[in-house]
């Protein structure tokens, strides 16, 4: 696998259900990060991670909950969503090294709340 | 704060003819700028972005941007279209924080090349 690969790429979940959407990246980096892309709306920065450490919350709501357990992975973890909370989830990840570097995005999650 | 205005949701052009997508930003501080394309079902992929120097920036699949800091315009623009260039473009702007970037995105144009 080469970039950042995102899995799964469609999941349909009922407000009641609990799941995780995983990133992983083959590129050596050491930042990585979570947007929500609904329609007709501008990307949303959700969480930002630095070196496993996280630096950035974006007013998220708790119902979704970020794990960086290395720098190669990332996780979101999904409990009690509501449907507003449908979108596409994009990971991505850059080298962190504190300069304007490039993102580099997934294929991202389709999610559909019921 | 920043921001960033993508004027057209849609632009419709031929095959071959030329187009330009418009981006304008706000920001207080040094602005770093980019241009990502999304075509269906995938992520964004970068084609180009401007950090510092020349104004006139590169990018990959013919296209290019010029940073116009009196009018805070990056305008992108190719001289010739593809069908396979129709896709959705954002124009996104950064600034730099603790650790990592943190892009604010525009809220895309969609091109749309016909035959």
């Amino acid at each position: 696998e080469t970039g950042v690969t995102q899995t799964p790429r469609h999941l349909v979940m009922g407000m009641t259900n609990k799941k995780s959407l995983k990133c992983e990246q083959h590129l050596g980096h050491n930042a990585m990060y979570w947007y929500k892309q609904s329609a007709k709306k501008p990307l949303e920065l959700m969480f930002v991670y630095n070196f496993k450490e996280q630096t950035e919350n974006n007013s998220v709501p708790s119902r979704f909950s970020p794990e960086c357990p290395n720098s190669s992975h990332l996780f979101l973890h999904l409990h009690t969503l509501q449907p507003e909370d449908s979108a596409l989830y994009l990971c991505a990840s850059s080298q962190g090294a504190g300069g304007p570097d490039t993102q580099y995005f997934g294929p991202g999650t389709r999610l559909t709340v019921l | 704060a920043q921001s960033v205005t993508q004027l057209d949701s849609q632009v419709p052009v031929f095959e071959e003819a030329p187009v330009e997508l418009r981006c304008n930003y706000s920001s207080s501080v040094s602005v770093y700028l980019f241009w990502y394309v999304q075509y269906p079902n995938q992520g964004l992929q970068l084609l180009l972005k401007y950090l510092s120097g020349s104004t006139l920036v590169k990018g990959i699949n013919g296209f290019e941007a010029e940073f116009n800091k009196s009018q805070t315009s990056f305008h992108l623009r190719k001289p010739s279209v593809h069908i396979s260039d129709t896709a959705e473009y954002f124009c996104a702007v950064t600034i730099l924080t603790g650790g990592g970037n943190k892009l604010t995105f525009g809220t895309g144009t969609q091109l749309k090349v016909e035959l």
